[in-house]
């Protein structure tokens, strides 16, 4: 059974903090994607990467980074964390190919708060 | 650019009714088109999707989608709505040549006894 895994369910950090979030899938896919879940707002595409080392920014990449030094693993970094970044972050992952007819698969989630 | 729209942010139908959610895309050629589902607390999960042919797809749950490219829309129905449809569903389309998803911004469908 296909499995994208989040590190942690749910986050609580301060005003300031480093935060790492773990993405892990075991499908072998290429890509890779990182998006934030807001009421109203539907999914948002934060970074994603097509192979290992390579990254490319979403729509709304201010304030994160990520890292992606496995095929397997992919972190989202909040460098300075921000009550404004507190949300659901969701990743994603598919197989190669660049058309548009790559069906994502979605780990649990991470629902982090930022006090 | 692409786009896509759910009209309707809540939905509430009766368990037993059925249902019908709606899409709108803006897409410049032949689109993929998705809908998924995502219950309280979870990840979202793929129920259908259309690349070509047959513009009336099947899915998992008894859902189907019907892709009228007259109208730009990719509508998901049910007959019969259970209660444990209650969720919140998103309607996406690839992007090109790029592997991403651009995503509406979800209808939540509520389920009354």
């Amino acid at each position: 059974d296909v499995k994208v895994t989040q590190s942690s369910r749910y986050l609580v950090k301060r005003t300031g903090e480093k935060v790492f979030l773990e993405c892990v899938q075991d499908m072998d896919h290429e890509n890779m994607f990182w998006y934030r879940q807001d009421p109203g707002l539907g999914l948002r595409l934060i970074y994603f990467s097509y192979d290992v080392k390579m990254k490319e920014k979403g729509d709304i990449p201010e304030g994160y980074s990520v890292s992606r030094e496995k095929k397997e693993r992919f972190s989202l970094i909040l460098e300075s964390a921000s009550t404004n970044q507190t949300s659901m972050y969701l990743c994603a992952s598919s197989s190669a190919g660049t058309s548009g007819n790559n069906e994502q698969f979605f780990g649990p989630g991470t629902r982090l708060t930022v006090l | 650019a692409q786009s896509v729209t759910q009209p309707d942010i809540h939905i509430t139908v009766s368990e037993g009714a059925s249902l019908e959610l709606r899409c709108n895309y803006s897409y410049g050629a032949t689109p993929y088109l998705f809908w998924y589902v995502q219950s309280p607390g979870q990840g979202l999960q793929l129920l259908l999707k259309y690349f070509s042919g047959d513009t009336l797809v099947q899915g998992i749950k008894g859902f189907e989608a019907e892709f009228k490219r007259s109208q730009s829309s990719f509508n998901l129905r049910k007959p019969s709505v259970h209660w444990s449809d209650a969720a919140e569903y998103f309607c996406a389309v690839g992007s090109g040549n790029t592997g991403k998803l651009i995503f509406g911004q979800g209808t939540t469908l509520q389920v009354k006894p």
